[in-house]
């Protein structure tokens, strides 16, 4: 148990549904993550939020929207997603050390395991 | 950013001392150096980070010599739960953009 939890752990949906994946740490962090894992690749990161603002987007398609409501939750709405989006979606937490240097250890959720059919 | 690079695979037995080198010969000054371990479908847990020369806490240990172009993590006396992938990740804020690299797939056997 890590402090991060992810929901719903596993979840199947066609290419024409909107759905959420539900991200909440109670670690008292204030930087949070969504990576994306796909079969026998490394994970790619999404999305950064620091202090609840978007800091980082690698070049994410526009079908992943994230929201960051507060420092303890983190949402990935998903919209008209393709077959190719399968994958692990992991959240991730930090005390972002900026300014004090070094790399905050990042604290990884379980997942949530997204087929796309 | 600093590029890493690993072994793509090690296999050890039981009890042996496991050392898995990652290079990073463009890390900055200010980059710190982090492990983090991952079993399959689960998330990545952070084994150790450090800065320079050794730094041991009570899963492993980390070696970076003097230049700080590589780093060295050693896990004494393996088991077969130790079976994993290991990434080394160099930075200088959990804020920055992250890169995982492929990392290193340790196979541990009876």
């Amino acid at each position: 148990e890590t402090g991060v939890t992810q929901t719903p752990r596993h979840l199947v949906m066609g290419m024409t549904n909107k759905k959420s994946l539900k991200c909440e740490q109670h670690l008292g962090h204030n930087a949070m993550y969504w990576y994306k894992q796909s079969a026998k690749k490394p994970l790619e990161l999404m999305f950064v939020y620091s202090l609840e603002e978007r800091v980082e987007n690698n070049s994410v398609p526009s079908r992943f929207s994230p929201e960051c409501p507060n420092s303890s939750h983190l949402f990935l709405h998903l919209h008209t997603l393709q077959p190719e989006d399968s994958a692990l979606y992991l959240c991730a937490s930090s005390q972002d050390r900026a300014v004090a240097g070094g790399m905050g250890e990042q604290f990884f959720g379980p997942g949530t395991r997204l087929t796309v059919l | 950013l600093a590029k890493t690079t690993q072994p793509i695979s090690m296999d050890s037995y039981e009890g042996q001392e496991v050392n898995i080198t990652c290079s990073h010969n463009n890390i900055a000054t200010n980059d710190y150096i982090t492990w983090y371990q991952q079993f399959p479908s689960q998330g990545p847990r952070f084994i150790i980070q450090g800065y320079k020369t050794k730094v041991t806490n009570e899963v492993a240990s980390l070696f970076i010599p003097a230049d700080r172009k590589s780093s060295t993590l050693s896990l004494p006396r393996v088991s077969l739960s130790d079976t994993a992938v290991y990434y080394c990740l160099v930075g200088r804020s959990s804020a920055s953009k992250i890169i995982f690299g492929s990392g290193t797939r340790l196979s541990i056997r009876p």
